[in-house]
């Protein structure tokens, strides 16, 4: 059993670069989202996807792009990477009820030069 | 909006000790429920324990337990019997699309 599946684990950018950060899920669950982490720190939320078909803005959510491609796949891009985005990314995936918690993916290591 | 706040940000204990990690919250959400994970040096992000807004006793997991006091909004993890492996980051958090804490460094002494 997979769980949350994240691709890349690790991706050098140079500063204007694009890409696109992918993620799936296998446990059919309605809600997905992105996290960022810097160091030292919390996670903190980019956007998140409560059910197939909607997004929203989460605490940090400029810079970003996301799709919530189908139930099983929500991906987030950036347009134009900055240094400031140099991050440790999670996925993360829940039923989307309050009494369940979120499972995590593995994260991407982005290092934007 | 919410609001986690952590403000340990490092403890020490020694081996098969208990310890207490605390957290305050604010939220405008009349119900809510409160997590807590586990991040090793790996990186991965491990759930560990749950309480639920209006549950009416505080739930326990093992040997991770948590004193909900819901009036001062607090939602304390106690460890008991600590483990060389409960070395970690441990994060507080509030919401459907959660909201973190900042995060207490544990470190168990043999």
């Amino acid at each position: 059993n997979a769980g949350v599946t994240q691709t890349p684990k690790f991706q050098v950018l140079k500063t204007g670069q694009s890409m696109t950060l992918q993620c799936a899920q296998d446990m059919n669950h309605n809600s997905m989202y992105w996290y960022r982490q810097d160091p030292g720190m919390g996670l903190r939320l980019i956007y998140y996807s409560a059910s197939e078909g909607t997004t929203d803005k989460g605490e940090v959510p400029n810079g970003y792009n996301v799709s919530r491609l189908n139930k099983r796949e929500f991906s987030l891009r950036l347009e134009s990477a900055a240094p400031s985005q140099t991050s440790v990314y999670f996925c993360a995936s829940s039923e989307g009820s309050l009494n369940t918690e979120a499972f995590f993916g593995q994260g991407t290591r982005l290092t934007v030069v | 909006a919410q609001k986690i706040t952590q403000t340990q940000p490092g403890m020490f204990v020694q081996e098969k000790e208990a310890v207490t990690l605390d957290c305050t919250y604010d939220t405008s959400d009349p119900s809510y429920g409160l997590f807590w994970y586990k991040q090793p040096s790996s990186g991965e992000m491990i759930f560990l324990i749950y309480q639920g807004s209006y549950d009416q006793q505080n739930a326990t997991e093992g040997r991770y337990s948590l004193n909900f006091q819901k009036a001062r909004k607090s939602a304390n993890l106690v460890i008991s019997a600590s483990q060389l492996g409960d070395s970690a980051m441990y994060f507080c958090a509030v919401g459907r699309a959660l909201t973190f804490g900042s995060g207490t460094r544990l470190q168990v002494q043999p």
